[in-house]
C-alpha cells in the first residue's frame, strides 16, 4: 500500500461546480500536510498547508482529519484556470515529504 | 531572490554515461530534497538532507550519489545512466515540516 494515496482521475467538472479530492496517509506520525499544484509537469506550487482546525484561502478550503488518516481539498466555483494536478503531501518525523500519485482536474466551459 | 536554482533544464545522456544535476537555495534551508516523476507514479524521493554533512535515502536511491558539503548546495549524480533513469527531475528545500520549495525541474532522457 503506497504511503499517501489519492484517486488518480480525471475529475471532470463543468465552470462553477464544486469539487472536492481526498488523500488518504497511512503514517500515523505523519505531522504536517499540504496541497499542491502542478501544471502540465512544471514544478509543484504550493496551494495550501492544511491545519488540524481546517483552513481556507479563498474558493480552496483544506481539511484533516487525524482519526481517519485523510485529508480533503474542496474547491468551489470552479474556474478553467483550475485545471491542473493537485498533489498531496505528508511529512512525517523521519524527515520525509512523501507525495500522492495525484488527482487530474479539468474544468469544462 | 532565486529561491531554488535548478540546472541543467534539459539533459540527454548516453547509457553509462555520467552527470551531476546542480541545485542551489538561497533561502538558509535545513532540508533538501530529490524528485523524480514518471508518468502515473507522482514525485518518488530519491535522497535528502537535513543540512550541511547529512544526507540519506528516499524511496528510490539506486543508482544515483548525492552529498552536501554546504547548506546552499545539493547535487545530485548519476554515476552510470540507464535508460530506467529517463524522468523528470525536482529539487526542492524547506525548513523541515514546513512547506517545500521547488526548482524548475530537469528532463533528462538515457538513450
Amino acid at each position: 500500500r503506497k504511503e499517501v494515496e489519492q484517486d488518480p482521475g480525471p475529475f471532470n467538472v463543468p465552470e462553477g461546480a464544486t469539487v472536492a479530492f481526498n488523500c488518504t496517509y497511512s503514517n500515523s506520525a505523519s505531522q504536517s500536510f499540504f496541497w499542491y499544484r502542478q501544471d502540465c509537469r512544471k514544478e509543484p506550487k504550493l496551494l495550501m498547508s492544511v491545519y488540524s482546525s481546517g483552513n481556507e484561502d479563498g474558493r480552496f478550503t483544506a481539511q484533516l482529519n487525524r482519526a481517519s488518516q485523510y485529508i480533503s481539498l474542496l474547491i468551489r466555483d470552479s474556474k478553467l484556470s483550475d485545471s491542473a494536478t493537485y498533489l498531496c503531501v505528508a511529512f512525517s518525523g523521519t524527515y520525509k515529504y512523501i507525495f500522492g500519485t495525484g488527482t487530474r482536474l479539468k474544468v469544462l466551459a | 531572490n532565486a529561491g531554488v536554482t535548478q540546472t541543467p533544464k534539459f539533459q540527454v545522456l548516453k547509457t553509462g554515461q555520467s552527470m551531476t544535476l546542480q541545485c542551489a537555495q538561497d533561502m538558509n534551508h535545513e532540508y533538501m530534497s530529490w524528485y523524480r516523476q514518471d508518468p502515473g507514479m507522482g514525485l518518488r524521493l530519491i535522497h535528502y538532507s537535513v543540512g550541511a554533512g547529512i544526507t540519506d535515502q528516499g524511496e528510490v536511491p539506486n543508482g544515483y550519489n548525492v552529498s552536501r558539503s554546504t547548506t546552499e548546495d545539493f547535487p545530485l549524480r548519476l554515476l552510470s545512466a540507464a535508460p530506467s533513469q529517463t524522468s523528470v527531475y525536482f529539487c526542492a528545500s524547506s525548513y523541515p515540516g514546513e512547506k517545500l520549495f521547488f526548482g524548475s525541474g530537469t528532463q533528462l532522457s538515457v538513450l
